[in-house]
């Protein structure tokens, strides 16, 4: 069956790094776009940018620009999201989400919580 | 950016209720609205998209409705699986927004 399988939980201090990996099956990587979508503990959905696993520029949402950066890998079916410069109010879950092709997300990863502490 | 606004924010129902849940675009988005329910501690779930059309597998009591800024989403006969958020997409244009979710609780 279809599914995106995200990395494990992270805590990371303020001002690191963080790079959360969604591995993709039962589909060609290739043949849909991945959504980056984050969620702050008892907020609403963030969209932050769009990863197209062919080629292409990624598109990035504006307030995450300049410190975020989507990669992916066709042979291993993964890809990535890396946030630098990380503050606490970075803390959320991180979804990767499957582009339908016409805009909505039809398949999702479990999610990956990501903890900015010090 | 196209802001989305749900209302209410919360409402409590009870097993059986048929219960409407509104979403409201900054500008007119066409038909271009997805729904997504989501349950404690899980990732969202497609329901509905382009507005109307349900999502293979989803239950029919679910429907959609809309077009233009304004739309709803309707339960009708609320189910015990059925307590969760719910939240509105718009897809017409990057960046993609989302509504701030309305969560449904038992009465």
């Amino acid at each position: 069956q279809m599914q995106l399988v995200q990395s494990g939980a992270e805590v990371k201090k303020p001002g690191a790094s963080v790079k959360v990996s969604c591995k993709a099956s039962g589909y060609t990587l290739r043949h849909h776009y991945m959504h980056w979508v984050r969620q702050a503990p008892g907020q609403g959905l963030e969209w932050m940018g769009i990863f197209n696993p062919s080629g292409g520029s990624p598109v990035y949402s504006q307030k995450f620009q300049g410190r975020v950066t989507m990669t992916g890998d066709t042979s291993t079916s993964t890809v990535y999201m890396e946030l630098s410069s990380l503050r606490s109010d970075d803390t959320a879950v991180y979804y990767c989400a499957r582009d339908s092709s016409g805009g909505w997300f039809d398949l999702w990863g479990q999610g990956t919580l990501v903890t900015v502490s010090s | 950016d196209i802001q989305m606004t749900q209302s209410p924010s919360s409402l409590s129902a009870y097993v059986g209720d048929r219960v409407t849940i509104t979403c409201r675009a900054g500008q007119s988005i066409n038909t271009s609205l997805n729904w997504y329910q989501q349950k404690s501690g899980k990732a969202p779930k497609l329901l509905i998209y382009i507005a109307s059309t349900l999502q293979k597998g989803v239950p029919s009591r679910f429907s959609g409705s809309g077009s233009g800024t304004d739309f709803t989403l309707t339960i009708s006969g609320l189910q015990p699986e059925d307590f969760a958020t719910y939240s509105c997409q718009q897809s017409h244009s990057s960046p993609w927004t989302f509504g701030q979710g309305t969560k449904v609780e038992v009465k």
